[in-house]
């Protein structure tokens, strides 16, 4: 158990619909990381929130977004939706922003679109 | 982004020590090498990370050269759950944050 959780483990909606993913972060880590994993692509980093701020983008788009609370726990909001959305979607959480802290991953959202 | 190198397969036999190498020959000195494994689609499990020195933990040993240029993971004695893709990383780090560039890894098959 890396202690990092998402919800929910699998989502299954259609074309246009929007969803919304969920991140709880390990006790203590402030920052907040999301990676989206398609057959195609591997493994893809999309976002990453520090202390409630956006930090770093990656190859996000802009049906995309996410934000970071102040109990810090994440949401990442898709909407729009099209079939290349289906993907996992996991969560990954470090205490900080150093390059020698390791970020511990979630289990993961499986997002369906039909 | 320095760029990772890794066999795309392995096997191993159940019991003995698994070496799974990785070449990251344009790192720099200031980059730290990430080891990651992700069993079926779970989420990728931390294993271990170095910078200059050899680093040892519970589940795994990390070697690295001592021009930094490749690194060798170590899993001392394979189970058949050890079984899973294995990901080397260089761990970018710049003032927008860290994010984990991962590759193709390894696919490592242990094997009764």
């Amino acid at each position: 158990d890396s202690g990092v959780t998402q919800t929910p483990k699998h989502l299954i909606t259609a074309t246009g619909q929007r969803v919304t993913l969920r991140c709880s972060p390990r006790s203590g880590d402030l920052s907040v990381y999301w990676y989206q994993q398609s057959l195609d692509q591997g493994l893809q980093f999309l976002i990453q929130y520090y202390n409630g701020e956006e930090r770093a983008k990656g190859n996000i788009l802009e049906r995309f977004s996410a934000q970071q609370f102040p109990d810090l726990h994440s949401e990442l909001n898709l909407s729009s939706l099209e079939l290349g959305d289906s993907a996992l979607y996991f969560c990954a959480s470090s205490p900080g922003t150093g390059s020698g802290q390791p970020q511990h991953f979630g289990d993961g959202t499986r997002l369906s679109i039909l | 982004d320095a760029k990772t190198t890794q066999p795309p397969s392995m096997d191993c036999a159940e019991g003995r020590a698994a070496n799974l190498p990785c070449n990251h020959s344009t790192i720099s000195g200031n980059e730290y090498v990430y080891w990651y494994r992700q069993i079926h689609s779970q989420g990728p499990q931390y294993i271990i990370h170095g910078l200059k020195n050899n680093e040892t933990n519970e589940m795994a040993s990390l070697i690295i050269t001592e021009d930094r240029k490749s690194s060798t993971l170590i899993l001392p004695h394979a189970t058949l759950r050890d079984t899973a893709v294995y990901y080397c990383i260089v761990r970018v780090e710049s003032n927008q944050g860290g994010k984990l560039i991962f590759g193709q890894g390894t696919e490592l098959s242990v094997k009764p």
